[in-house]
């Protein structure tokens, strides 16, 4: 089946630092791939995403990579603040295109 | 703008009971509707998404079933719950954008405790 695999599934870093989570992909048709991050008892809010046909999107102190050879993309968070303390998922569009794939989530922590 | 809601927002059930979530759309036509389901500390499964009234496509089988019978509403049922059924339901919506699902954005959600 097409799955979203992302790693790490937790991840604790100090206030000020970065953090980077990663997905790989298996369904090569997939062209779109966006971020979400989820508070806790909250529903998921989109953060950021991307198209097939870029490579890199940033906004703010967030940033997107996508390598569709390798079928991998990877979420930067640059100067991380305890307010991004959350579950981030990622997610790629199924062969269908009506629907996305998730990723089992990453539990981000930013300790003060 | 355009907003989601779901309701009930909270649901305790005993088990073999029915169920019945609804989910509607404002402020835009025509939208893709899905339903998620994500139990505690876990990802999200996509259950069903519809891309028009009466329309849809079932992701995982179970004892669950999903109905579309206006443009922007959208339910979810099942006949009997099992206690696996427990877990927080969203709905979410889309738009298409050259054929494929563009952002998909979620509702409050549906906390469901099967007992």
């Amino acid at each position: 089946g097409e799955n979203v695999e992302q790693h790490p599934s937790t991840l604790s870093v100090q206030e000020g630092d970065s953090a980077v989570i990663k997905c790989t992909y298996s369904d090569s048709a997939s062209n779109y791939f966006p971020w979400y991050k989820q508070e806790l008892g909250k529903r998921p809010q989109l953060i950021i995403d991307i198209r097939s046909n870029v490579g890199e999107k940033k906004d703010q102190r967030i940033a997107v990579t996508l390598n569709k050879t390798a079928k991998h993309f990877s979420l930067h968070i640059t100067e991380t603040q305890p307010e991004d303390s959350a579950v981030y998922f990622c997610a790629a569009s199924i062969r269908s295109g009506y629907a996305l794939n998730f990723g089992k989530g990453t539990s981000l922590l930013v300790t003060p | 703008s355009q907003t989601i809601h779901q309701w009930p927002a909270t649901l305790v059930q005993p088990v073999g009971s029915p169920l019945s979530l609804e989910c509607t759309v404002e402020g835009t036509s025509n939208p893709n509707l899905y339903w998620y389901r994500q139990a505690a500390g876990r990802g999200l499964q996509l259950l069903f998404y519809s891309v028009g009234i009466g329309q849809i496509s079932s992701e995982v089988p179970q004892n669950l079933s999903a109905s579309r019978p206006q443009d922007r509403q959208f339910i979810l049922s099942s006949k009997k719950l099992l206690l696996s059924d427990s877990g927080f339901y969203l709905c979410a919506w889309s738009l298409l954008w050259r054929g494929s699902t563009d952002t998909q954005y979620f509702g409050p959600g549906t906390r469901l405790t099967v007992l």
